[in-house]
């Protein structure tokens, strides 16, 4: 079982819909949480990291962590088709991150 | 400022020959991570480095695979005798320190591709 799952997807999506984006994991060490955005044939870039549980807001973003129950989420609202891309959790104790294995998100015109 | 940077973007090789990739983090990023995509996959962790030392070689998948940091700056990743399965995209990320928040800075990667 990999520490961190995350639904392949793919997600597709209205322009203007509400995303979720959710990742479950077991090591309960971990206490940063972070979500990447990659675009195609691109690195992957930060989008928003949250440190222990609660939310964490950044324009149409939304970070939610429950560590509680070890699943993070994130929320895009308002989505836009610049919004197409893969979608990646990532966590870490100190030193490396853990990785899921992405979503990859559809937004249409 | 200028972000990572990697060298070259794309790498083809034939195989059984050896490979060099080079990563530029940002400057005064003390940590130093290396990381293979393959395609249509997450990030698979195979080195990091705080400073020159690397603390942490678990995801190296061989004895082929090698890396090194001088300086606290520039890092090579080296595949000795690569084989087609080295095929991937390799990325380099930096961030201000290993035990800090872990922020990630991701370069563009080098596209290898082992014929």
């Amino acid at each position: 079982q990999k520490e961190v799952e995350q639904d392949p997807g793919p997600l597709s999506v209205p322009e203007g819909a509400i995303v979720s984006l959710n990742c479950t994991y077991s090591n309960s060490a971990f206490q940063y949480f972070m979500w990447y955005r990659q675009y195609s044939r691109k690195g992957p870039e930060l989008l928003m990291y949250t440190y222990s549980s609660g939310n964490k807001e950044d324009g149409r973003f939304t970070a939610q962590v429950d560590k509680s129950s070890k699943y993070i989420s994130l929320f895009i609202r308002d989505s836009q088709p610049s919004d197409s891309a893969t979608y990646l959790c990532a966590m870490s104790n100190a030193g490396k991150s853990t990785f899921g294995d992405g979503t990859t998100l559809t937004v249409k015109p | 400022g200028a972000g990572v940077s990697q060298s070259p973007s794309n790498k083809v090789t034939e195989k059984g020959k050896d490979v060099e990739l080079r990563c530029d983090p940002i400057s005064g990023h003390t940590a130093l991570y290396w990381y293979r995509q393959s395609l249509g996959q997450g990030l698979e962790f195979l080195i990091y480095f705080q400073g020159n030392s690397a603390p942490d070689k678990s995801g190296l998948p061989s004895d082929r695979f090698s890396a090194e940091r001088t300086g606290g700056s520039v890092s090579t990743l080296t595949i000795q005798r690569t084989q087609q399965e080295d095929s991937a995209v390799y990325l380099c990320a930096s961030s201000l320190s290993s035990t800090s928040t872990n922020e990630q800075y991701f370069g563009p990667g080098t596209r290898l591709t082992v014929t």
